[in-house]
């Protein structure tokens, strides 16, 4: 049974670049969260969808960051443009959102490096 | 955001003996949540509580539900080397769906 798929798990680019990091939540799973992990700040939540549809960006740091689901089996986290401080690991979870305690499941991440 | 604090921080103990680790919360939580991360990996769902005052264990992990709802506790009992990482606590507070996560508590299992 496949867990959440992150891809890519390593990415190194330079300031400015355009970033794009990928998740596919378990399937039958519907709702679905962006965290960012640093030393710093520990996990964040970035941003979480439900059926699809983003339910709350206030973890959004800014503009320069958005996310898309256009369907149930794919979401997507850019980055426009990057900076060193975005610097992270990106993690993706999936629920099977039957309430607002269903347990998160997640990928293994996706270490960015901004130089 | 939501913030969860951990302690201790982090702990170094010897093989076999126990650990207990706590997390307190600021607002009520109506679902606990332990995760453990390994390096380089996902955190991975240890237990899930969903009751105040409930006790649930996973082998010889024990966790807890506070009865105020605002904590939670963790138990390792006769540790073993493969205990070793962080340990987040994690929850959505009784007002929404986010999931927020504790500062972590990183462990260190001395052979």
């Amino acid at each position: 049974d496949a867990g959440v798929i992150q891809s890519p798990r390593h990415e190194v680019t330079e300031m400015g670049q355009e970033v794009t990091l990928r998740c596919k939540p378990i399937s039958g799973h519907n709702s679905l969260f962006w965290y960012r992990q640093t030393m710093m700040r520990g996990l964040e939540l970035l941003i979480y969808f439900n059926n699809n549809v983003p339910i709350d960006d206030s973890g959004m740091p800014e503009d320069r960051f958005s996310a898309k689901m256009p369907n149930a089996s794919f979401s997507t986290l850019k980055i426009q443009p990057s900076e060193p401080r975005d610097s992270a690991v990106y993690f993706c979870a999936s629920s099977a959102g039957r309430g607002p305690g269903s347990p998160l499941h997640f990928g293994n991440g996706t270490r960015l490096t901004v130089t | 955001g939501q913030q969860l604090n951990q302690s201790p921080q982090s702990m170094f103990i010897q093989e076999g003996e126990d650990v207990s680790m706590n997390c307190t919360s600021s607002s009520i939580f109506n679902t606990w949540l332990w995760y453990k991360q390994e390096p380089g990996e996902g955190p991975v769902l240890l237990i899930a509580l969903y009751k105040a005052g409930e006790l649930t264990s996973n082998g010889r992990l024990t966790a807890q539900f506070g009865i105020t709802r605002k904590d939670s506790f963790l138990n390792i009992s006769a540790s073993i080397p493969s205990d070793v990482g962080i340990y987040f606590c994690a929850g959505p507070p009784n007002t929404g769906n986010q999931f927020y996560f504790g500062t972590g508590t990183s462990l260190t299992v001395i052979p």
